[in-house]
């Protein structure tokens, strides 16, 4: 099984300033990453894939990069809407075994 | 619009079975890959199944040989038969597409609550 580690657990941030949210997986992942936001009650959402495209509607404020093992989300100018707990995911198990971080939570 | 709705859960005994449905609209199942997510309480996402658009299926080991994914083309819906449960399944269940067949997921219903509980 593939292990993602995120970090920070938490990150406080002020709005209008810039998050940058890490991702570490145990073993290559070559660039098959998704980032996903979910906010209290909500499904979640998602924000990038292939580690670094943005997907339909998602602000270009939210940039996703990295390779391997190593993976970023930086939200630049963060607005209000933003606050919420970021997972990533990796999908280039095979066979599938779809793994998922433990999230970090952005908070004011 | 698309959308997809789940329904089917509750309240049910450890040892008990339960099946969760997930009505799509704005696209047809069969031609995506579908998958269940699931999360406990207070806890992070946890990828449960897929379903290919060849019928073709896998699951977490956590849940393999209790848990069948399976879909009606004609009804348009996702299904999650779930067997032999227990109180770690407890859970909000989401169904979410996979619209490009590459493993991410695009599109999630808004879940449904799985309690198991004696």
């Amino acid at each position: 099984e593939i292990v993602l580690t995120q970090s920070p657990a938490t990150l406080s941030v002020s709005p209008g300033e810039r998050a940058t949210l890490s991702c570490r997986a145990s073993q290559s992942v070559n660039s098959n990453l998704a980032w996903y936001q979910q906010k209290p009650g909500q499904a979640p959402r998602l924000l990038i894939y292939g580690a670094s495209i943005r997907a339909t509607g998602i602000p270009a404020r939210f940039s996703g990069s990295g390779s391997g093992t190593e993976f970023t989300l930086t939200i630049n100018i963060l607005q209000s809407e933003d606050f919420a707990v970021y997972y990533c995911q990796q999908y280039n198990h095979w066979p599938p075994m779809y793994t998922f971080g433990q999230g970090t939570k952005l908070e004011i | 619009e698309v959308q997809l709705v789940e329904s089917g859960g509750g309240l049910v005994q450890p040892g008990g079975s339960l099946r969760l449905s997930c009505a799509a609209s704005g696209f047809t199942v069969d031609n995506n890959y579908m998958n269940w997510v699931r999360q406990a309480p207070g806890k992070g996402l946890e990828w449960v199944s897929v379903l290919y658009s060849d019928g073709t299926t896998y699951y977490a080991d956590s849940v393999k040989g209790r848990f069948t994914i399976s879909r009606d083309n004609f009804k348009n819906t996702l299904y999650l038969e779930m067997n032999s449960l227990r109180p770690e399944d407890t859970a909000v269940f989401y169904c979410a597409r996979d619209n490009d067949w590459a493993g991410y997921m695009d599109v999630w219903g808004t879940g449904t609550t799985v309690i198991v509980s004696s």
